[in-house]
């Protein structure tokens, strides 16, 4: 089975800084997807950024990028130019290709805005 | 033009109540899901449907029954509620495998079990 791992269960970050989160993942699969959503208060859960295994080239969305590194299995999010409405739970997901179509959640990381 | 609304939003009961909670989508997606979040913020799958039939069950109690009477509607009937079904429940849904995998989430509905 797969599982998701996010070792940082918070982190803070200057305004406009740049901040990292970590997620590590475990599976057997040669293909898959890799996901970050963003929970801000409002408890909506919002996609940020997608990333399939068989793409070398990390995703990125504006501010939002990743660092795939498929043989390490690790998938981290970097935040560039942190705002203040960036202030969430951020959570790491995995999801199969085949069959089963669920997400695999990690614990999330609370990301805290300092103005 | 909301994608997938949930309602209700919030939800106060008393244990040993039967309870609903219903779900639509309108973005023509194949399949839905039930999440549930845990008062630690940990999200887990429960069910998943797939054009009206049940594909994924993940060991939830019988107390939890899903029902799509179409595949643009999930709901969630729970009987006999206990104080540990507080939680937050999200709905979700998702396109056909190889179209665009993202899950699309919904508000979320938080019960809270007295």
């Amino acid at each position: 089975a797969q599982t998701v791992t996010q070792s940082q269960p918070e982190m803070s970050v200057q305004e406009a800084e740049t901040v990292t989160l970590s997620c590590t993942y475990d599976t057997s699969e040669s293909d898959y997807y890799l996901f970050w959503y963003k929970q801000p208060p409002s408890r909506q859960m919002i996609l940020v950024i997608r990333q399939e295994a068989y793409k070398q080239q990390n995703a990125t969305e504006n501010r939002f990028s990743v660092n795939f590194q498929k043989a390490a299995k690790s998938f981290s999010l970097k935040i560039s130019d942190s705002q203040l409405g960036d202030a969430a739970m951020y959570f790491c997901a995995y999801r199969t290709i085949f069959g089963n179509e669920k997400l695999t959640f990690g614990t999330g990381t609370r990301l805290t805005i300092i103005p | 033009d909301t994608a997938v609304s949930q309602t209700p939003k919030y939800l106060v009961t008393q244990m040993g109540n039967d309870k609903s909670i219903k779900c639509e989508q309108n973005l023509g997606h194949d399949t839905m899901y039930w999440y549930k979040q845990d008062s630690k913020k940990f999200l887990k799958i429960m069910f998943s449907y797939n054009n009206k039939e049940l594909i994924i069950n993940e060991t939830v109690p019988n107390r939890f029954s899903p029902k799509s009477p179409d595949k643009a509607h999930l709901n969630l009937h729970i009987n006999s509620l206990e104080l540990g079904d507080s939680a937050v429940y999200f709905c979700a849904s998702s396109p056909p495998l190889g179209r665009q995998e993202t899950q699309y989430f919904g508000p979320g509905t938080r019960l809270l079990v007295l």
